[in-house]
């Protein structure tokens, strides 16, 4: 079954501790992306990938950080997680440049809801 | 910068019946794609609908259509004989035909009165 997968699902930390969500997918796809939600505000992309070894900053990219050493995978690394990092993240892929236009849709995991305290 | 906006943070419809959401946006790129996701309760994002700036023929999938006008920056979106399932947070999206960045909306949500 072609999916975007996240882990973990839900996590409770304190601030500074370093933290990992993992992203992979199964359908060889170019281009990765890491959004947050926070309520009233829409998604906002953190980082994204255009293809392996290749990332570049979204709109918020402040305290994350992402590597992309392999096509499947993309994590996103929080060095030292503060409470304003609290919030549903949410991995997503599509083919990128391997596709057009109409193929461009971007599959989304399941979303990964973090809480720092 | 391009922006989105979703100006009904909340709408409601009894069942079967037809509900439009809004969205606008600021662009000043002439290529670009617009979309439709769905993120029910499960918060599972759903893509519902996509519109390319350059084709003039608005989009339709099944019960959802939209309402592109190009020149007003405006995509609405139709769902037509409204279901239960239908319920969730709606999200306009934008994207930008160079880098893939998708730009969102705040959301709507829509709720269905049985």
């Amino acid at each position: 079954e072609a999916q975007v997968t996240q882990n973990p699902r839900y996590l409770i930390t304190v601030t500074g501790k370093k933290l990992t969500v993992t992203c992979s997918q199964n359908m060889n796809h170019e281009y990765m992306s890491w959004y947050r939600q926070d309520p009233g505000l829409g998604l906002r992309q953190i980082y994204y990938s255009m293809n392996v070894e290749v990332t570049d900053k979204g709109d918020v990219p402040e305290g994350y950080k992402v590597s992309r050493k392999e096509k499947r995978n993309f994590p996103l690394i929080l060095e030292s997680p503060s409470p304003n990092q609290t919030s549903l993240y949410f991995c997503a892929s599509s083919l990128g440049l391997a596709g057009g236009p109409i193929l461009n849709e971007q599959f989304f995991g399941p979303g990964t809801r973090l809480t720092v305290l | 910068a391009q922006t989105v906006t979703q100006s009904q943070p909340e709408m409601s419809v009894q069942e079967a019946e037809t509900v439009t959401l809004s969205c606008t946006y600021d662009t000043s790129e002439s290529d670009y794609y617009l979309f439709w996701y769905k993120q029910p309760p499960s918060r599972q994002m759903i893509l519902v609908i996509r519109q390319e700036a350059y084709k003039q023929q608005n989009a339709t999938e099944n019960r959802f259509s939209v309402n592109f006008q190009k020149a007003a920056k405006s995509f609405s979106l139709k769902i037509s004989d409204s279901q239960l399932g239908d319920a969730a947070m709606y999200f306009c999206a934008y994207e930008m035909d160079s880098n893939y960045q998708l730009i969102w909306g705040a959301g709507t949500k829509l709720i269905i009165k049985p």
